[in-house]
This record gives C-alpha cells, sequence and structure tokens, in this order.
C-alpha cells in the first residue's frame, strides 16, 4: 500500500509555462483533495472530488484546473503559471464513510518555484 | 468565511516541559477538528474530535474539544526534541471540506 503518491517531488517552472501535477491513491478513497501551503503558513483548499466525474472548488481555485477520471488519479493543472503559484501542493485522500471521512491522508507534496 | 486560529504561533520549550497549544474557530455547519503533525513534510494525523468534554489521549499527546466556546487544545506532557514540529489544526465542514489555522512552530530544545 503506497498511500497517496505525488509527482514531480519539484519543479522549477517560467512565467507563463504550463504543467500538471499528479496525484494517485490507491486506498480507494472516494474523495481527493489539492492543498497548498506558502512559507510559514497553514494549508489552503485548492480544488476537492468526492468521486470519480465530480470536482469542486475550494478557497483558492484560480489559476488551476482538476478533472477527476478516474477514482485512483486527481491531476492539478496549472495553465499559466505566475510567481503567485510558488508553493509547495499536496494532494490528500480520505475515505467515504460518514465516521471517517474527516480524515485526510496526505501525499509527500511537490515543491514548486515559478520564475 | 471559515476562519481557524491558533496560538501561539511559535513556541520554544526545553525538554521535559507541558506544552498547551491553542485553536479556536468560527465555521458554518461544524463536523469536526483534526489535529496534525507536519515535519518538513506532508501533515500526520494526530487527533480527530467530534464532541465536547471527550479528551483523546496518544502517548504524551491529548487534545479536547469545547463546542460551545469553539475551541480545542492539544497537550503534550514531557516534550521530546522528537516533538519539534508545526502542529495543524483544521476544520471540517459539510462536504468534507477542511480549513486550517496557520499552524504553531513548536522548538523543543535540549
Amino acid at each position: 500500500n503506497a498511500g497517496v503518491t505525488q509527482t514531480p517531488k519539484f519543479r522549477i517552472l517560467k512565467i507563463g509555462q504550463s504543467m500538471t501535477l499528479q496525484c494517485t491513491q490507491d486506498m480507494n478513497h472516494n474523495y481527493m483533495y489539492w492543498y497548498r501551503q506558502d512559507p510559514g503558513m497553514g494549508l489552503k483548499l485548492i480544488y476537492y472530488s468526492v468521486g470519480a466525474g465530480i470536482t469542486d472548488k475550494g478557497e483558492v481555485p484560480n489559476g488551476y484546473n482538476v478533472s477527476r477520471s478516474t477514482t485512483e488519479d486527481f491531476p492539478l493543472r496549472l495553465e499559466l503559471a505566475a510567481p503567485s503559484q510558488t508553493s509547495v501542493y499536496f494532494c490528500a485522500s480520505s475515505r467515504d464513510s460518514k465516521s471517517s471521512t474527516d480524515t485526510q491522508y496526505f501525499g509527500p507534496g511537490t515543491r514548486l518555484t515559478v520564475l | 468565511e471559515d476562519k481557524v486560529v491558533q496560538s501561539p504561533l511559535s513556541l520554544v520549550v526545553h525538554e521535559g516541559d507541558t506544552v498547551t497549544l491553542n485553536c479556536s474557530y468560527e465555521v458554518t455547519n461544524f463536523r469536526s477538528l483534526l489535529w496534525y503533525k507536519q515535519e518538513k513534510k506532508a501533515p500526520t494525523f494526530l487527533f480527530m474530535l467530534t464532541s465536547s468534554g471527550i479528551e483523546k489521549k496518544s502517548g504524551r499527546l491529548s487534545s479536547i474539544l469545547d463546542k460551545k466556546e469553539l475551541f480545542s487544545i492539544l497537550n503534550i506532557t514531557a516534550t521530546q526534541t522528537g516533538d519539534s514540529a508545526v502542529y495543524l489544526c483544521a476544520v471540517a465542514t459539510s462536504g468534507s471540506r477542511l480549513t486550517f489555522g496557520e499552524g504553531t512552530q513548536l522548538t523543543v530544545n535540549p
């Protein structure tokens, strides 16, 4: 059981470039999430998904897009990278039963720098 | 807008000290409050609290929730250098969304 995996671990982008951050979980969790964490700050929710084919915006969705074609994968797309998107990105997943949905399991993170 | 506030933002103690970390919240549709420990990588889950007044314990760590006063505390007794980390408080609302506080940076010196 690998849990939640993310690739790449590090990336440097130039302004205006695009990229996709990959996230995969092997725990058969229905709920998946993308967060960003700026230095010295807590996590902010970008997008989340409650199941394949269903996505919704979080607190800070501007500049990002997501898709959820399978239960396992939840990629995050940056179309036109900006310096304000320099951050550490965490993917997370959780079960869908009422008693344990709220316990989210996090991937190792992707450190993105936009220059 | 949902809001979670943690205090203090940073704390430096000596090994063996006891610390109390605070988390207050203002949210709609409260479901649960969670504590995470983050050590230079992904957050790891510590506790989930849903009911007032029921203490959750794990070794030297314990936590309690007060839903009337809208806060939670995380206690760590007999601190060790391995407890040095950022401790994050998050509140889950309807739809399983989590709102995080800024975190408390705890440094335990030998």
